[in-house]
């Protein structure tokens, strides 16, 4: 079971790039790195997931170093929309989804 | 595509009374749903994991006879809060894994269902 730990808040303007660190220090081999992103009263949204190094999408970047005993999330040029919270979790075949508490991202003007 | 659909999206029901909850994997076939419960600023907190055709693995401290799960095809699963009591007044959201995919991309979630108990 990889416990996953995140800052708790983070604070940033429209435009700024924002990085969410994940520590996973008891990550499986078999475990993948996923994201989500959460308004209030919505599902989680995946957006993004990796196994190593770097994995980019339309909406994120995911760094993970070769340890892998944690992530970053990169949200580049974040928005107003972009205030919610994110979840990272680790897993494998075990069907664990646990989440941790997540980090409130809150973005101003 | 992996849409699962949760229904209903709010639901008020008066206390004693039971309250089903539903979740439909619209495209895809599901063995494996989970169920949660997510408190006003909390972080989601997994109630159970539903499996097709047999019975549902909850959660320590989750109350098995008051939050049943039914998961009897590959499609749908339904959480039925029974007796239901001011303090279950929460945030249900469940998910789904599809079937036969390696972990990759292989959960999908519901947009949650507000229960509010009067």
């Amino acid at each position: 079971l990889a416990k996953t730990t995140q800052p708790i808040s983070m604070d940033s303007y429209e435009g700024q790039e924002v990085n969410i660190t994940c520590s996973h220090n008891n990550i499986a081999t078999n475990d993948y790195i996923t994201w989500y992103q959460q308004f209030p009263s919505q599902g989680p949204r995946f957006i993004i997931q990796g196994y190593k190094t770097k994995v980019t999408n339309e909406v994120a970047s995911l760094f993970i170093p070769a340890d892998r005993k944690s992530s970053t999330l990169s949200l580049p040029r974040v928005s107003l929309s972009d205030t919610a919270v994110y979840y990272c979790l680790v897993g494998g075949s075990n069907n664990d989804m646990r989440f941790g508490a997540g980090t409130r991202l809150t973005v101003k003007p | 595509g992996a849409v699962v659909s949760q229904h209903p999206s709010r639901v008020i029901c008066k206390s004693g009374t039971s309250v089903k909850i539903e979740c439909r994997s619209l495209d895809f076939q599901a063995t494996t749903m989970f169920w949660y419960r997510q408190f006003p600023k909390q972080s989601l907190m997994l109630m159970a994991t539903s499996n097709e055709g047999s019975k549902a693995t909850y959660e320590q401290g989750v109350e098995k006879d008051k939050f049943l799960i039914n998961h009897a095809s590959l499609t749908l699963s339904t959480l039925t809060v029974t007796s239901a009591h001011p303090e279950d007044s929460s945030f249900y959201i469940c998910s789904a894994r599809l079937t036969g995919t390696d972990r990759r991309y292989g959960y999908t979630f519901g947009s949650g269902t507000r229960l509010t108990v009067v």
